[in-house]
């Protein structure tokens, strides 16, 4: 157990809705990261936040959205869903700034179907 | 920029024998390197990392790792192979503690029995 939780473990919803995928970090942790893996585009790395401020981007498409909250869980909202956004999506965290090395802490994932 | 490339996307080893996982990466400052394994419908978990000192770094489940800096190179070993090793792993590189982490494709291995 990594310690750090996401919500809901599995989620069917149809094209065009939208869906808020929420992660809990590890106590103590500040950075949280989203990452989608999918079998064709393997692991993406989506979005960074540190303490509530977005540090990073990556793929993230523009009908995807993200946030932190002040009690430092995150959500991951996804738009306008499409096939293609079937995947799974994972939540890690790390220490980040403080400490002397980046590794992350991941999530179980959540499995997004969309029909 | 940093970049990984994990050569083979599948690895297939007899159980008993080594396992050779390549990990190649690009960075512009002394990286952080990473190897994580993924089980079945598990997220990542962390096997080694090497942040600074010695190259040779063990990790869980006796792995181990070297870290090349001539060779641009972090590849994974075990001596032996189990069938619990059956897995996909990543290798990734940072630039450092609050940088973002690059994830290579993966290399899914499979242990014949």
């Amino acid at each position: 157990d990594s310690g750090v939780t996401q919500t809901p473990k599995h989620l069917i919803t149809a094209t065009g809705q939208r869906v808020t995928l929420r992660c809990s970090p590890r106590s103590g942790d500040l950075s949280v990261y989203w990452y989608q893996q999918s079998l064709d585009q393997g692991l993406q790395f989506l979005i960074q936040y540190y303490n509530g401020e977005e540090r990073a981007k990556g793929n993230i498409l523009e009908r995807f959205s993200a946030q932190q909250f002040p009690d430092l869980h995150s959500e991951l909202n996804l738009s306008s869903l499409e096939l293609g956004d079937s995947a799974l999506y994972f939540c890690a965290s790390s220490v980040a700034e403080g400490s002397s090395y980046n590794e992350q802490f991941f999530g179980p994932g959540t499995r997004l179907t969309v029909l | 920029a940093q970049s990984v490339t994990q050569l083979g996307s599948h690895v297939s080893v007899s159980e008993g024998a080594l396992v050779l996982l390549r990990c190649n990466y690009s960075s512009s400052v002394p990286p952080y390197l990473f190897w994580y394994v993924q089980y079945p419908n598990q997220g990542l978990q962390l096997l080694l990392k090497y942040t600074t000192g010695a190259t040779l770094v063990k990790g869980i489940n006796g792995f181990e790792a070297e870290f090349k800096k001539s060779e641009t190179s972090f590849h994974l070993t075990k001596p032996s192979a189990h069938m619990s090793d059956a897995a996909e792993y990543f290798c990734a590189v940072s630039e450092g503690a609050g940088f973002k982490t690059i994830f290579g494709a993966g290399t899914r291995l499979f242990v014949k029995a």
